[in-house]
């Protein structure tokens, strides 16, 4: 089955850029979105179609998805981005929804 | 406001079953495609099952294909998850999420989520 890979953690101080790598194969060929996890709390899209922002979603989120490679950027981060963020695609091949791995995001 | 909230979740012996309802309402619920999404203690999101907004196309992955039944009531605005054969693998805290209007199912995402119901299959 399709497999999306992020890195497990990444830290960032306020006021600086977060990058979120999700790795999958030829996954620049796919529409990919990212889902932010507070603790406790359900997930929110931030991104949607590689580098679409929901309403409500602050421009210091975006993303890119190119070759193997999707990425989400936090510019300015603060403390209230601290969160597990999630990359997710459908996969035509066994047609099934699949999210990634899964990355936290701690602000020092 | 759209709202989805979920209801059912509780403790289940290894190999029995239960039944999760989820509640919607600030939208049309009759036009839009809904899934299900569980997340085990600790772990990251894994998409349960999909159903289309008249309820002619579901879609299971293969972890809960045959043990996993998704349906709807339009009427009554709510989807439910039959859930059998359970086992240890199966306890999360299980999500009702509403695909964005208008995407095909092959670019879809997810636009609103419930709070979830905690499911815990243990003897």
């Amino acid at each position: 089955s399709y497999v999306l890979t992020q890195p497990p953690s990444v830290s960032v101080a306020p006021g600086k850029t977060a990058r979120i790598t999700c790795g999958g194969n030829n996954v620049g060929s796919k529409s990919v979105h990212w889902y932010q996890q507070r603790p406790g709390q359900a997930p929110v899209v931030v991104i949607y179609y590689d580098n679409d922002r929901p309403s409500g979603i602050p421009e210091r989120f975006s993303g890119s998805n190119s070759g193997n490679t999707a990425t989400l950027t936090i510019s300015g981060v603060e403390a209230g981005d601290e969160a597990d963020y999630y990359c997710q695609v459908w996969d035509s091949r066994s047609d099934e929804y699949v999210f990634g791995t899964g990355t936290k995001v701690t602000v020092l | 406001e759209v709202q989805l909230v979920e209801s059912g979740g509780g403790l289940v012996q290894p190999g029995g079953s239960l039944r999760l309802s989820c509640a919607a309402s600030g939208f049309t619920f009759s036009t839009y495609s809904m899934n299900w999404v569980r997340q085990a203690p600790g772990k990251g999101l894994e998409w349960v099952s999909y159903i289309s907004s008249s309820g002619g196309t579901i879609d299971y992955p293969d972890s809960v294909l045959g043990r996993f039944t998704v349906s709807r009531d339009n009427a009554k605005n709510s989807l439910y998850l039959q859930m059998n054969s359970l086992t240890a693998e199966d306890t999360a805290v299980y999500y009702c999420a509403r695909v964005a209007r208008d995407t095909a199912m092959s670019t879809a995402y997810f636009d609103s989520w419930g709070q979830g119901t905690l499911v815990t299959v243990s003897s």
